[in-house]
């Protein structure tokens, strides 16, 4: 167990809807990374937080978003779903704003875009 | 910018040793890692280099060479177990973490 808790662990949706991934953090890391993994693809790299702040974007859809509360657990918001979408959504942390400190997964939320 | 490149797929026998390589370029690189990821789980952490060299850790080494922007994974005795995807990422102080594309390694009897 790397401490990293997504839910939900799965989410079937329509074409065109709105969802919201949630991720708590290890206790006290600071950061929080969102990766999307589709169907025998790589990681994909799609934002950082660091305490609170967006620290870093990659390829990321305008259509998606993300923030990190107070408390320190952050949540992906999609919208519009598209089928192309349907991917594994990894988030991480680590407890310093650099990635020079390992990375901790979550299990990952498997959504399927129907 | 950076680029990332891996084996896409390598396959090996049960109790033999399997080297898994990894170039890059990068703007900007403080060290590298090395992640397992079995299908459909989370990357677990194998190995971070920062100083050219090989760094020994069980059945997993991890060779560095900055100069060359090159790194390997050497997987020892291997077991059915290994069988699993291995990610390289550079990690270049930027505040993010890019991951090559791994490499599926299979492991047969």
């Amino acid at each position: 167990d790397s401490g990293v808790t997504q839910t939900p662990k799965h989410l079937i949706t329509a074409t065109g809807q709105r969802v919201t991934l949630r991720c708590s953090p290890r206790s006290g890391d600071l950061s929080v990374y969102w990766y999307q993994q589709s169907l025998d693809q790589g990681l994909q790299f799609l934002i950082h937080y660091y305490n609170g702040e967006e620290r870093a974007k990659g390829n990321i859809l305008e259509r998606f978003s993300a923030q990190q509360f107070p408390d320190l657990h952050s949540e992906l918001n999609l919208s519009s779903l598209e089928l192309g979408d349907s991917a594994l959504y990894f988030c991480a942390s680590s407890g310093r704003q650099g990635a020079t400190e390992k990375l901790f997964f979550g299990s990952g939320t498997q959504l399927s875009v129907l | 910018g950076q680029n990332i490149d891996q084996p896409t797929e390598m396959t090996a026998t049960e109790g033999a040793i399997v080297q898994i390589n990894c170039t890059y370029q990068t703007s900007g690189f403080n060290g590298l890692f090395w992640y397992q990821q079995h299908a459909g789980e989370a990357p677990t952490f194998l190995s971070y280099n920062v100083l050219d060299g090989l760094e020994e850790k069980g059945r997993f080494s991890s060779f560095l060479s900055r100069s060359k922007g090159y790194s390997y994974l050497l997987l020892k005795e291997l077991q059915m177990k290994d069988s699993a995807s291995y990610l390289c990422a550079p990690e270049t102080g930027a505040n993010n973490l890019f991951f090559g594309t791994g490499t599926r390694l299979t492991v047969i009897p």
